[in-house]
């Protein structure tokens, strides 16, 4: 199975000040014949489902503020966040789909600082 | 707009079975991969399978491998999570989720808001 780490376990930051989250898969999850990597990131806040930010590493979804940018590539992601936002108070997930199981990292926590 | 309504969660005891049911609205249910992803209380996010948009494909989870099969019905726009055999372990929030493609290779774009599964004696 693809392992996925992620750091800081949690962070705390500044408003207005730049977040960043690592993600590091055990494989690449790059797949050669789209050269797409299989890598996503999701956002849950308290008491509600995840929601997709980025896929394909670096695709942010639509209606996704264009704060929240993704990067990075073989076994190795950043979720960035370059002006953090009250409401950004949140636990973010990366998951590879590159190969069953589509696993998940733990988590990291972002609260303001 | 997409709704994913998650049913059939419940207190079951161990080796006990229960059928977890999603309905699917708002897009072509027969165009998107569709999956189960669980989250204990207080814990992070746990894949536990996906299927294709045709149904032709599935994968799962280790931990569920063997005693969870997933399935769906196109003509009700309905999704399935058959469970047999929990486990403790198996106690979480289990939320039914659209892919972002036909395909089982796919992130997830909607989610429905869970149903809970408590395993104990």
């Amino acid at each position: 199975d693809i392992v996925m780490t992620q750091s800081p376990d949690s962070l705390a930051v500044s408003l207005g000040e730049r977040a960043t989250i690592n993600c590091k898969s055990s494989q690449s999850v790059l797949y050669n014949s789209d050269n797409r990597h299989y890598l996503g990131w999701y956002q849950q806040k308290p008491g509600q489902p995840p929601k997709l930010l980025i896929y394909w590493a670096s695709n942010r979804e639509s209606g996704v503020p264009d704060r929240f940018s993704g990067s990075g590539s073989g076994t190795d992601f950043t979720l960035t966040i370059s002006s953090l936002q009250a409401e950004d108070v949140a636990v973010y997930y990366c998951q590879q789909y590159y190969k069953s199981p589509f696993t998940f990292g733990p988590g990291t926590k972002v609260d303001i600082k | 707009e997409v709704q994913l309504l998650e049913s059939g969660g419940g207190l079951v005891q161990p080796g006990g079975s229960l059928r977890l049911s999603c309905a699917a609205s708002g897009f072509t249910f027969s165009d998107y991969a569709m999956s189960w992803v669980r989250q204990a209380p207080g814990k992070g996010l746990d894949w536990v399978s996906v299927i294709n948009n045709s149904g032709g494909s599935t994968y799962y989870a280790d931990s569920v491998k063997g005693r969870f099969t997933i399935s769906r019905d196109t003509s009700k726009n309905m999704l399935y999570l058959q469970m047999n055999g929990l486990r403790a372990e198996d106690t979480a929030l289990y939320y039914c989720s659209r892919g972002r493609t036909s395909s089982s290779y796919s992130t997830v774009d909607y989610w429905g808001q869970g149903t809970l599964v408590t395993v104990s004696s």
